[in-house]
């Protein structure tokens, strides 16, 4: 199957600073990629769709201007959390499908922690 | 918008057979996936339906009524490996569209 690798898996920043996120897709290319993000025994919740060479689409409710995205190629896709602080500790993951079209593949998920 | 309800929590013995049922409105409908995760790691696919009828893949089965928007996953001969959180997930759209995930059931596998 399709691989996709995210990094880093885990990082602890001190709160005002910035957080970039990486999500590369290994072995085929992903036009689309999706990030979300995951508190503690909740569920996956999108946080925006992100388009090589073109802006990313926001879900209503996330701030685009904290959370940057960029897709400058067809296989990364970066997530940085600006001026971070600490309700934005969470699960951060990234996705995107296969040639099929019907399996999601994730990243290993970054676990940050503001400080 | 989209709603997937399933339930919040299930625990089942070792060996035994588990169902997981999950209900969804949606604007729009192209499939009903299932995903699992184990605390702290990625969700991995289980399972697509997009018409009527049962997929069975080894020891995981998936079902899906789209006249009824409900869909099940059925887990056969548990293992205490199978301990995890299980998403029903559904995208409105075909294409580069994202998936929208239910809250989760957390299955617990018992000796």
């Amino acid at each position: 199957g399709a691989v996709v690798s995210q990094h880093p898996s885990w990082v602890i920043c001190k709160s005002g600073t910035s957080v970039k996120i990486e999500c590369r897709s290994l072995d085929f290319q992903a036009t689309t990629m999706f990030w979300y993000r995951q508190f503690p025994k909740q569920s996956l919740m999108l946080m925006a769709t992100s388009n090589e060479g073109s802006k990313a689409t926001y879900e209503q409710g996330v701030e685009k201007d904290k959370f940057l995205i960029n897709h400058a190629s067809l296989t990364l896709s970066t997530l940085t959390v600006t001026s971070a602080h600490p309700e934005d500790s969470s699960f951060y993951i990234c996705s995107a499908f296969g040639q099929g079209g019907t399996e999601a593949f994730f990243g290993q998920g970054t676990r940050l922690t503001v400080v | 918008g989209q709603s997937l309800e399933q339930p919040s929590e299930v625990t089942a013995v070792e060996g035994a057979i588990v169902q997981i049922n999950c209900t969804y409105q949606t604007s729009g409908f192209y499939g009903l996936s299932w995903y699992q995760q184990h605390d702290g790691g990625a969700p991995t696919f289980l399972s697509y339906n997009a018409l009527d009828g049962l997929e069975e893949t080894g020891r995981f089965s998936s079902f899906l009524s789209r006249s009824d928007s409900y869909g099940y996953l059925l887990l056969q001969e548990l293992q205490m490996k199978d301990s995890a959180s299980y998403f029903c997930a559904v995208r409105k759209l075909s294409g580069n569209t994202p998936l929208v995930f239910g809250k989760g059931t957390r299955l617990s596998v018992i000796a």
